[in-house]
């Protein structure tokens, strides 16, 4: 079974660029989520999906950060304008519905 | 919300010795809780996961403790191995959610 892919593995942009992070969940797994993970801590829910609805977003900082998953598959997070801070992991993982999440390898971001 | 704190940040032993990892909650109405592996590079894997109708749940080398009352939940790995080396974290959740809220990690030395 395939896992979770997540595309670009790497990026470094300056500050007020902009930038966007891909994931692929596994075939079947209804339930979406994004992660910041900051170095030296544990991950951090930006936003959760069912199919292609929204379920929390509530740690999701808006004015600057936006997602979608189109036809409940592929999900798409994006940063603009990135500030300093938002160097870190990105991780997208999936589940069926609620019970363990799969992550995938992640995004590492570098804000210059 | 929920807040999860874990001790020790690190934690080096010698090969065949065992590890203890330790958690506190402060939500007593969480009542999932996993734990995961993260290698160099990886996204965390799920490696044990306990509910709180359960006091102790065991996966060969790998055990998971709960104390509700106390509001604390413990991993122990024995006979550790150099491939065990990596950082672990706890996490809790509540109900159907299934949004776990992390600690901040544990690095794992495993000296040969």
């Amino acid at each position: 079974e395939a896992g979770v892919a997540q595309s670009p593995r790497y990026k470094i942009i300056e500050k007020r660029q902009s930038v966007a992070f891909w994931c692929n969940p596994i075939s079947g797994h209804a339930t979406l989520y994004w992660y910041q993970q900051i170095l030296g801590q544990g991950p951090k829910l930006l936003i959760q999906f069912q199919n292609n609805g929204v379920v929390d977003d509530s740690q999701l900082p808006k004015d600057r950060f936006s997602a979608e998953r189109l036809k409940g598959v592929d999900s798409t997070l994006k940063i603009q304008p990135a500030k300093l801070e938002d160097s870190a992991v990105y991780l997208c993982a999936s589940s069926p519905l609620g019970n363990e999440q799969f992550f995938g390898p992640g995004t590492r971001l570098t804000v210059l | 919300g929920e807040n999860v704190e874990q001790h020790p940040s690190t934690l080096s032993v010698q090969e065949g010795d065992s590890a203890v990892i330790k958690c506190t909650y402060s939500d007593s109405a969480s009542n999932y809780f996993p734990w995961y592996k993260q290698e160099l590079g990886k996204g965390p894997q799920l490696i044990i996961d306990i509910r709180s109708n359960v006091g102790e749940k065991k996966d060969q080398r790998i055990a998971v403790t709960l104390n509700k009352t106390a509001k604390h939940f413990s991993l122990h790995i024995t006979e550790t191995q150099p491939e065990d080396s990596a950082v672990y974290f706890c996490a809790a959740s509540t109900g159907g959610s299934y949004i776990p809220t992390f600690g901040r990690g544990t690095s794992l030395i495993v000296h040969p």
